[in-house]
Formats: structure tokens, sequence, C-alpha cells
């Protein structure tokens, strides 16, 4: 079945970096686009960052741009979120999400599935 | 950056009743292109209705989704005990960002 699965996460000092890892199985991984999203209590849902299918295109929420850089190894089937320069309000749950029929880092599409999520905290 | 605000932001029901979600845009969402997702404790969002109205796979028909526009609505016709959750809107016609509501809780009463 189609699964995302994320790690990396974990507690870090701030100005600290810490890479996140999300492993896909069950679909054609070079075939999707694949966001990065996370969620705070205070916050909720937040979009972070979005490859495009082959990794040509990025983009990012303002909030961490210059800070975090989204990857991907297809050879592997996994995305990965580098976060430096991390500050306590970075503190959230992480989930990688496919964007559903999309290869495109500037299509319309909803996202599906989710991975678990992977907590990170950012505390001195 | 279009700005989704969900109401109510708690709505407490008894299993079997009528819940009745709102979502609106501070602009329109061009085409429909606005998605539920529902999620529990220490769960992922899992998607329910995408295009405003479609359902997505293996979601039961007493999940409707409607509107157009800056006005959307997600409708669960009668509650079942597992529907009690978050659920959350999202934009994905303007975009990036891509932009989700608040959430709304639907709680048992």
């Amino acid at each position: 079945q189609v699964q995302l699965v994320e790690s990396g996460g974990g507690v870090v000092q701030p100005g600290r970096s810490l890479r996140l890892s999300c492993v896909a199985s069950g679909f054609t991984f070079t075939s999707y686009a694949m966001h990065w999203v996370r969620q705070t209590p205070g916050k909720g849902l937040e979009w972070v960052a979005i490859m495009s299918f082959d990794g040509s295109t990025e983009y990012y929420a303002d909030s961490v741009k210059g800070r975090f850089t989204v990857s991907r190894d297809n050879s592997k089937n996994t995305l990965y979120l580098q976060m430096n320069s991390l500050r306590p309000e970075d503190t959230a749950f992480y989930y990688c999400a496919r964007a559903a029929g999309c290869s495109s880092a500037n299509c319309r599409a909803w996202f599906d599935p989710w991975g678990q999520g992977t907590l990170v905290t950012v505390s001195s | 950056e279009i700005v989704l605000t969900q109401s109510p932001g708690t709505l407490s029901l008894s299993p079997g009743e009528r819940a009745t979600l709102s979502c609106r845009a501070s602009q329109s969402v061009s085409s429909g292109y606005l998605a539920w997702y529902q999620q529990k404790p220490g769960q992922a969002p899992r998607l329910l209705i995408y295009g405003a109205s479609s359902r997505a796979a293996g979601i039961p028909d007493r999940f409707s989704g409607s509107g157009s526009g800056t006005d959307f609505t997600l409708t669960i016709s009668r509650l079942e005990p597992e529907d009690f959750a978050v659920y959350y809107c999202q934009q994905y016609g303007r975009s990036p960002p891509w932009t989700f509501g608040q959430g709304t809780k639907v709680e048992i009463k």
C-alpha cells in the first residue's frame, strides 16, 4: 500500500541543524511532487516546502525561506528536509505528503497521503 | 495568500446528528480547488474531499462537500462515533503557499 514514513526528528538547541527524511513506498515516487507540512498546537497546519518530481523546482514558505532546504533522492525513494538555524517557533510535528496526481511543483493538487509525522523540538 | 477561516471552532453534537462545518476564503478559490481533511488524535490528516465536492477513495457517503468561490461546507449527514475528530479545509488553487484553515473540532455532546 502507499506509505510515507518520516524520521529524523528530535530535540535540538536553537541555532542548530536537523535533517528529516521521508521514505516512500507503494507508488512510483519519481512521478510525484512532494510536500513538507508542519503542525503546531498554536498555529495548526502550515505548509513548509514542495519539491517537483525531478528535484528541479522547489518552493518554500516565507517563514522558512533561506533556512530550510528540501531535496530528494529518487534512487532511494526518499524526500529530505534540511533545517538550519532552527528557532523555537520551528517546534512542530513535520509531515511529508504526496501531491495527488501531480509531478510539478506548480500544479494544483491536494495532499494525499500523509506520513505519520516526526516531532521536532527546538529548545535550549 | 488566501486565508481560510473555519467556523465554528468547536461543534458539540451527539452521534446520529448532522454536522455542518464552514470554510470561508479571503479570496475566491478558483475552480473549487478546496480539500477537506480529518485528523484524529495522534494521527496524520486524512483526505476526505477534494475539488470541493469529490469524495476521496474509501470515504463513506455520509461525508459531502459543497460550495464555490469563497464559501465552502463540509456536511456529515449522521455522525458515527469514529467521526469525532478535527476537520481542516485547504485551498490549492493559488499556491504557493498552500494554506489551511485553523480547524473545527467535532466533539461528543
